[in-house]
């Protein structure tokens, strides 16, 4: 059975940063890309980042280039999500979730908060 | 960078048929996938591709896709089938990659 444990939310002041970490478990991790998705109180879904199975290459919504940074540890079967500059736009329940095909997500971690604000 | 559009609110009488519809210039280039999400839920696949429905979705949802446009159906809305419902595709346009979702629907099942 595929599992995906999200970590790491919380309460971040403006331009603090913070890191999510989830954990996966029931599937070949390093065999598929794994992605960052985003929801804001009361709104729609938005993609945040990707990385392909071998994290060689990683992609980000203009939204948050150059400001947070996805990344995997195969050997942990963990993925990450460095967050910087964080600002209260950015509040939301964030996702992690698997990838197949031409980035069909099939599996859905249940979510961190993390909510920016002074 | 390209848009999905969708309605905002669609509503259907319990037992009758429904289509979602999601609209965008990515549709043209790549199949729409389709996730369901009720209150305090994380979304789930209920259909990607041509029309394929993972494993445990009813086969009362189905999906297909014209131009730029892709659709779900639901034939025969049960009670339970009230949720958000967003579609999503990879974007098109732009020299890297994008992956689009739209705004979403909201189901309401009368």
């Amino acid at each position: 059975e595929v599992q995906l444990l999200e970590s790491g939310g919380g309460l971040v002041q403006p331009g603090g940063s913070l890191r999510l970490s989830c954990a996966a478990s029931g599937f070949t991790f390093s065999n598929y890309a794994m992605s960052w998705v985003r929801q804001a109180p009361g709104k729609g879904l938005e993609w945040v980042s990707a990385t392909s199975g071998t994290g060689g290459s990683t992609y980000s919504a203009d939204s948050v280039k150059g400001r947070f940074t996805i990344s995997r540890d195969n050997s942990k079967n963990t993925l990450y999500l460095q967050m910087n500059s964080l600002r209260a736009e950015d509040t939301a329940v964030y996702f992690c979730a698997k990838v197949f095909g031409d980035y069909v997500i099939d599996y859905w971690g249940q979510g961190t908060l993390v909510t920016v604000s002074s | 960078s390209s848009e999905l559009t969708q309605d905002p609110a669609v509503s259907v009488a319990l037992g009758q048929t429904v289509r979602i519809t999601c609209q965008g210039d990515s549709l043209r280039s790549y199949y729409s996938s389709w996730y369901q999400q009720k209150p305090g839920q994380a979304p789930v696949l209920v259909i990607y591709g041509k029309n394929y429905r993972p494993s445990g979705i009813p086969d009362r949802f189905s999906g297909s896709s014209s131009g730029n446009t892709a659709s779900l159906t639901i034939t025969g809305a049960q009670a339970e089938d009230e949720a958000d419902y967003y579609c999503n595709s990879r974007d098109s346009s732009g020299d890297h990659l994008n992956v689009l979702f739209g705004g979403g629907t909201k189901l309401t099942v009368l």
